[in-house]
């Protein structure tokens, strides 16, 4: 597509249920990001993909996320037994791994409430 | 500890007049550093770079500054323009393929 697209836009749920968040990076762009933005606060970086491998899943908060990405494209954060912490946005990027700035091109995010 | 800071949280100017957004950073070992802008309920887009080998870098309106001995960089927007408000976060690229980004300034202008 000509944009990182990110579903839902918004999800509401009720503590202890499981989530899944999609992002549906630019076509033939080979890495993924994933970050969020808590409220009032900068965006911290969660995992980061090279075609379906993750170098980096430094930032995961803890072990009830997880993250995949198949076929070198889509890729889906789970986030299971959500708490209210856990409430966010979550956005999503994809980049041409290539010589130069690191640009990433962000999705407009999966805004989460957990209530 | 926070590696790159974005010590003002927020900035309001008159339209027309200068702005400046500034960045800390405590890792000596980068690559670049970049400025996205981010509107309410939409994704931070891209607006400008710099190289570690560069002490300045301009595209328009927009200016970058680096001061390496300082770790100090500030983005400067002449002449602001009521569109510009919005939240403006300074990334680090540091030898990892990941951005880390700052908290955010949010810039206001007054028309």
């Amino acid at each position: 597509g000509a944009g990182v697209s990110q579903s839902p836009s918004n999800k509401v749920t009720e503590k202890g249920k499981d989530v899944e968040l999609r992002c549906d990076p630019i076509s033939g762009h080979t890495a993924l990001y994933w970050y969020r933005q808590s409220l009032g606060q900068g965006l911290e970086f969660l995992i980061y993909f090279q075609g379906n491998s993750a170098p980096d899943k430094s930032g995961l908060p803890s072990d009830r996320f997880s993250a995949e990405r198949t076929g070198g494209s889509v890729s889906t954060l789970t986030i299971q037994r959500t708490q209210q912490e856990d409430s966010a946005v979550y956005l999503c990027a994809s980049t041409l791994t290539a010589s130069g700035a690191n640009v990433l091109t962000f999705g407009a995010g999966s805004r989460l409430t957990v209530l | 500890d926070q590696q790159v800071k974005q010590n003002s949280p927020s900035l309001s100017v008159q339209e027309g007049r200068i702005s400046i957004l500034n960045c800390d950073y405590t890792n000596s070992m980068f690559d670049y550093f970049l400025w996205y802008k981010k509107y309410p309920a939409e994704g931070p887009t891209f607006l400008i770079s710099i190289s570690s080998i560069k002490d300045k870098n301009e595209d328009g309106r927009f200016t970058v500054f680096l001061n390496k001995s300082a770790k100090h960089l500030s983005l400067h927007i002449v002449p602001s323009q009521p569109g510009d408000s919005a939240v403006y976060f300074c990334a680090e690229e540091g030898g990892s393929e990941k951005l880390v980004f700052g908290k955010g300034t949010k810039l206001t202008v007054n028309p």
